[in-house]
């Protein structure tokens, strides 16, 4: 069944570097999206992404975030300032034109800010 | 901003038994719901979903339920087994444009299953 991957698996970064997180979506999928969830909260929209630009993004996506996909496969979310309060599990999804199916998830990355 | 409530935090049932799993929402805007399971480091896993135009989707020992006059929605499983013990989360979306369907999540429900 395909899969989303993510790298890493777990992030520890210094207050204030850059992190950049990598996913590889579905081949065939047109959607791609990044949530976050901080432990013990629920599961946020951060960013949706179609057609090689950004369609959405939450409060939360501010300018210290940015994504890309640089190579038509890899899909990437890059924070360039990290915050303590980055800390969070972030998940890429990714989906077909027709969303009945389902986003499909990765695993996540667990990002720890120190 | 709780657009998605899921007001049990866990539940727990006896294996064969239906797990039935709750879940409010107030935008009415929203269109397609969808439920997803979560084990412990792991991403969400689509489990069904179910658009506004129906009340009752089914697949296999999964059942959504959609009361759109109440804003409520329910997912059935029967019978319950140990391995479907997890984290489940409710999920609604609408078309916010270029069909978009960000999802908006619930709280999520940990369920057991008790062989």
């Amino acid at each position: 069944e395909p899969e989303v991957t993510q790298t890493p698996s777990h992030q520890v970064t210094q207050m204030g570097q850059e992190v950049i997180l990598r996913c590889v979506p579905i081949s065939n999928h047109l959607y791609f999206y990044w949530y976050r969830q901080i432990l013990g909260q629920k599961v946020e929209f951060l960013v949706s992404f179609y057609n090689n630009e950004i369609s959405e993004k939450s409060e939360i996506f501010d300018d210290q975030f940015s994504v890309e996909r640089p190579d038509g496969s890899n899909f990437t979310l890059k924070i360039r300032s990290t915050k303590l309060e980055d800390s969070a599990m972030y998940f890429c999804a990714s989906r077909e034109q027709v969303p009945v199916h389902g986003y499909t998830f990765g695993s996540g990355t667990r990002l720890t800010v120190v | 901003d709780q657009q998605v409530k899921q007001n049990s935090p866990s539940l727990s049932v006896q294996e064969g038994r239906i797990s039935i799993l709750n879940c409010d929402y107030t935008n009415s805007m929203f269109d397609y719901f969808l439920w997803y399971k979560k084990y412990p480091a792991e991403g969400p896993t689509f489990l069904i979903s179910i658009s506004s135009i129906k009340d009752k989707n089914e697949d296999g020992r999964f059942t959504v339920f959609l009361n759109k006059s109440a804003k409520h929605l329910s997912l059935h499983i029967v019978p319950s087994q140990p391995g479907d013990s997890a984290v489940y989360f409710c999920a609604a979306s609408f078309d916010s444009g270029g069909s978009n369907y960000k999802l908006t999540f619930g709280k999520g429900t940990l369920l057991t299953v008790n062989p």
